[in-house]
C-alpha cells in the first residue's frame, strides 16, 4: 500500500527562525512528489519534484528530493507569521494515483 | 480569472437528508476529483472522473455518489448512507501533465 509519512505532525517556531519539514514516500511507480500549503483550507500549490537532487525554490521556500532515500524536505528560511499553515506532502505514481501525508502544521510566532 | 469553485462553503445535514456539494471549473480539466478531510488526516480520495459521463471510487466512496455530465461540473452527493459525514471536502481538477489546482472547499457538519 502506498504511503506518505510527514515529520514533525505540528512545529512551533519564533519568526526568523528556519524550519525544515520532512515527508518519506513509499510509492509504486513513483511520478513525482507536490507540497502544498493550506491555509484558510484551500491548498495552494508550493513545488512539484520529479528529479533527485535539484532544488526548487521560490523566496523564501526551497525544495529537494531524494529518489533513492524515498523522501523530500521543505525548508523555510526566516520565517514569518503569515507562513503559518498546514504544509501537505503528496506523492504522485505514474498512473496519476495521489498520496496524501496527513501534514505538519507549522504555528510561526511573532 | 480560470479557477476552482465550490459551493456552498459551510453546509448542514439533518439526519436521513441527502446533500449535494457543488464544484465548478472552467480551467478546461479533463479530470476532477473530490476529496475528504478529516481534523489531522491526510486528504482521502472519494471519487474521481477522468472524463465526461465516466468516473471511478476512490479509497472511501461508501455513502458517497457524483456525477459528471459536463467537463465543468463533478457534483458530490453525501448520501443518508454516509453515517460519519462531517468533514472537509476538498474538490480538484487537473489535467494529465499538470499539478492539481483545489477549489476553497465545503465544511459539512450533521445537526
Amino acid at each position: 500500500e502506498d504511503k506518505v509519512v510527514q515529520s514533525p505532525l505540528s512545529l512551533v517556531v519564533h519568526e526568523g527562525d528556519t524550519v525544515t519539514l520532512n515527508c518519506s514516500y513509499e510509492v509504486t511507480n513513483f511520478r513525482s512528489l507536490l507540497w502544498y500549503k493550506q491555509e484558510k483550507k484551500a491548498p495552494t500549490f508550493l513545488f512539484m519534484l520529479t528529479s533527485s537532487g535539484i532544488e526548487k525554490k521560490s523566496g523564501r521556500l526551497s525544495s529537494i528530493l531524494d529518489k533513492k532515500e524515498l523522501f523530500s524536505i521543505l525548508n523555510i528560511t526566516a520565517t514569518q507569521t503569515g507562513d503559518s499553515a498546514v504544509y501537505l506532502c503528496v506523492a504522485e505514481s505514474s498512473a496519476r494515483q495521489l498520496t496524501f501525508g496527513s501534514g505538519t502544521q507549522l504555528t510561526v510566532l511573532p | 480569472d480560470g479557477g476552482i469553485t465550490q459551493s456552498p462553503k459551510y453546509l448542514f445535514r439533518k439526519e436521513g437528508q441527502n446533500v449535494t456539494l457543488s464544484c465548478e471549473q472552467n480551467l478546461n480539466h479533463d479530470a476532477m476529483y473530490w476529496y475528504r478531510q478529516d481534523p489531522g488526516q491526510g486528504l482521502r480520495l472519494i471519487y474521481y472522473s477522468q472524463i465526461v459521463n465516466d468516473f471511478q471510487k476512490g479509497d472511501i466512496a461508501e455513502g458517497y455518489s457524483v456525477s459528471r455530465e459536463k467537463k465543468e461540473s463533478f457534483p458530490l452527493t453525501v448520501t443518508s448512507a454516509q453515517k460519519n459525514p462531517t468533514a472537509f471536502y476538498l474538490c480538484a481538477s487537473s489535467n494529465p501533465t499538470e499539478k492539481l489546482f483545489f477549489g476553497s472547499g465545503t465544511q459539512l457538519s450533521v445537526l
